[in-house]
């Protein structure tokens, strides 16, 4: 079936310093699934951080980047420098969409703290 | 931006009690989910459904009942609770037609069954 394999958190990091969150997937429905990272904030709910629909793209937004690799089934989230705002919980995801349906597949999460 | 809105936010039971987690989506989606977190796991769907009167069966259905009153509404009911089904429940919809995949997701409803 299909899946998503990320990072085994809880994750620490001292702030400046650099980040990265791997996740690779499996995805037998569909030849090529959009990727997503959500990230939840502390008493949030999910919300987008980044989305790739195109196999090589890669998408970035409030600094953190992750490149759609399809030879190696993967979509890295990386952050150059990181910052105490940036602990959440971060999810990776695999969308699947045909005619009749849409839904995300989500990874088991990894949750970030950024120390000073 | 799209708007879910969940309730309760909190709410604790006994086995065997009934529970209904509600969500209202204000940007008119056709899609509508509902997933549980739990740790270790992440996100699980549920149910879904493509628009009023629709459901869909997710990966992990068994112990819940869904419907779709409306193209806002969206309720996901546990009959008999039980205490495996302590988690954290997040409605979120979708528009495949515009924002193909994105989902928008409300804040969360926190269950205990005890």
């Amino acid at each position: 079936g299909d899946s998503v394999t990320q990072t085994e958190g809880p994750v620490t990091v001292s702030e400046s310093e650099s980040l990265i969150i791997n996740c690779t997937y499996s995805a037998t429905s569909i030849a090529y699934p959009n990727l997503f990272w959500y990230v939840r904030y502390p008493g949030e709910g999910l919300q987008l951080l980044l989305k790739v629909i195109t196999a090589g793209q890669k998408g970035s937004s409030r600094g953190f980047e992750a490149t759609y690799n399809k030879e190696t089934t993967s979509f890295h989230l990386q952050k150059a420098s990181v910052q105490e705002s940036d602990s959440a919980v971060y999810y990776c995801a695999l969308g699947i969409a045909s005619s009749s349906f849409s839904k995300l597949v989500f990874g088991q999460g990894t949750s970030l703290s950024v120390v000073p | 931006e799209a708007a879910v809105t969940q309730s309760p936010r909190n709410k604790v039971t006994v086995t065997g009690g009934n529970v209904t987690l509600s969500c209202r989506q204000t940007n008119s989606h056709n899609y509508m989910y509902w997933y549980r977190q739990d740790t270790g796991h992440g996100l699980r769907l549920i149910h879904y459904s493509y628009g009023a009167g629709n459901l869909q069966i997710g990966d992990v259905p068994d112990g819940y009942k869904a419907t779709r009153t409306t193209q806002e509404d969206f309720f996901l009911l546990l009959e008999l609770a039980s205490p495996s089904q302590t988690s954290l429940y997040f409605c979120a919809s979708s528009d495949a037609r515009t924002s193909g995949n994105t989902l928008y997701f409300g804040e969360g409803s926190r269950l205990i069954v005890v």
